[in-house]
């Protein structure tokens, strides 16, 4: 399957400034890559599709002007948290449909962020 | 809305027994099923995809069923060895309001092999 690996692994930042967290398809060329949350004993929850060469496409109740997302090529989407708060604290993966395999989606190993 | 609820929550069994987890969804206007398992800490590991048309499928000791008409899934785990323990999500993929497809994750279940 698709091989996916995010930068970076964690970070901890103080609280209002803004985050940067990059999700890269190492082996093949993802036209879709998918932005989740996972709070502490919980599933995941897709917050936005991001598509290649367009504007992601976010889930209710996530804001688009606080959670940027990037997807300037086949290879590379990236997810900047904004004037981050300690409540956006979570575990932050991103994952790709890969088309060669009925859309099975293949996930990053995920970034840890800490809002202090 | 599309809703993924597994049970049971958490499970815990000795090494060397069969076992089965269960998923079950509300919607049956799905493409595919996936499982997975997620290590504390860590990401998902993709364990097996049912595409809609299908019943089952199977990758060494793993076996996954999908009933699309009643909206369940099972996992089945045999001979369970206590690397198997992992929380196991089962999602869903369909079509969101937005036209774009999506999966819809379960609430997972925690399981613990005790050697």
């Amino acid at each position: 399957g698709a091989v996916v690996s995010q930068h970076p692994s964690w970070v901890i930042c103080k609280s209002g400034t803004s985050v940067k967290i990059e999700c890269r398809s190492l082996d093949f060329q993802a036209t879709t890559m998918f932005w989740y949350r996972q709070f502490p004993k919980q599933s995941l929850m897709l917050m936005a599709t991001s598509n290649e060469g367009s504007k992601a496409t976010y889930e209710q109740g996530v804001e688009k002007d606080k959670f940027l997302i990037n997807h300037a090529s086949l290879t590379l989407s990236t997810l900047t948290v904004t004037s981050a708060h300690p409540e956006d604290s979570s575990f932050y993966i991103c994952s790709v449909a890969d088309e060669r395999a009925y859309n099975e989606q293949f996930f990053g190993p995920g970034t840890r962020l800490t809002v202090l | 809305k599309q809703e993924v609820t597994q049970i049971p929550a958490a499970l815990s069994v000795p090494e060397g027994e069969n076992l089965v987890l269960n998923c079950s969804f509300t919607d049956s206007a799905i493409y595919n099923l996936q499982w997975f398992r997620q290590d504390p800490g860590k990401g998902l590991t993709s364990l097996l995809l049912i595409q809609s048309s299908q019943r089952e499928q199977t990758s060494g000791r793993l076996n996954a069923s999908l009933d699309k008409s009643s909206g369940r899934s099972t996992l089945y785990i045999a001979a369970s060895q206590p690397g198997d323990s992992a929380t196991y999500l089962c999602a869903v993929q369909s079509i969101s309001n937005f036209g774009n497809e999506k999966l819809t994750f379960g609430t997972g279940t925690r399981l613990t092999i005790i050697p």
